[in-house]
């Protein structure tokens, strides 16, 4: 079985502060790792992946996310952070030795930026 | 914009109803899956459909069924409602149907059960 951790259920950070959304992972094979955004009344947007290689996969926005395997995290960082980042933080996972696996989500990180 | 459509946004309907929801994928994706999401369960996967075939099936209800049509899109149809289905229903599409594919999310549908 496949499972998501995101240990905190919100994170505050000032503007223009570095913010981190933690995200750990557990999968029997090689973890796909996603995580995306949700706004208020919105669908989720797709933030950045990581499949393979780098270990430090940059995205949209501004974001980026460092795989660690070692520590089994996947956790999402930004440089400075903006009010309007201020959402919710989805954190995904695919089994990549499974073919007909899907995708897991954690149970998600508020993110609130204050001016 | 994902480029992924849903309809309708939202839906009020009482117990013991049934519904459909739909969805038009991103123009070109195969792939279209269906998730659930509240506030006790979080998301929730519940079916993968790809050409039309389905691919995987996750939580989903007895009560629940989908299908894709030949033009690609999708219907997730509700029956005999119960108030614990009130969630937001997404439908997110890819491109194919591998583990490395980015699903893009739809706005998705509020269906709220009395």
């Amino acid at each position: 079985a496949q499972s998501v951790a995101q240990p905190e259920d919100q994170v505050n950070v000032a503007e223009g502060n570095p913010l981190t959304v933690k995200c750990t992972y557990s999968v029997s094979g090689n973890p796909y790792l996603f995580w995306y955004v949700q706004y208020p009344n919105r669908g989720l947007q797709f933030l950045l992946k990581y499949i393979t290689g780098d270990n430090l996969v940059k995205g949209s926005y501004g974001f980026e996310a460092e795989f660690n395997k070692s520590q089994t995290s996947f956790h999402l960082k930004k440089p400075s952070a903006l009010v309007s980042d201020s959402a919710l933080y989805f954190c995904a996972v695919r089994d990549g030795n499974n073919a007909g696996n899907m995708l897991t989500f954690g149970g998600g990180t508020r993110l609130m930026v204050k001016p | 914009d994902s480029g992924v459509t849903q309809t309708p946004k939202h839906l009020i309907t009482a117990t013991g109803q049934r519904v459909t929801l739909r969805c038009s994928p991103r123009s070109g994706d195969l792939s279209v899956y269906w998730y659930q999401q509240s506030l006790d369960q979080g998301l929730q996967f519940l079916i993968h459909y790809y050409n039309g075939e389905e691919r995987a099936k996750g939580n989903i209800l007895e009560r629940f069924s989908a299908q894709q049509f030949p033009d690609l899109h999708s219907e997730l149809n509700l029956s005999s409602l119960e108030l614990g289905d009130s969630a937001l229903y997404f439908c997110a599409s890819s491109v194919g149907g591998t583990n490395t594919d980015t699903q893009y999310f739809g706005p998705g549908t509020r269906l709220t059960v009395l």
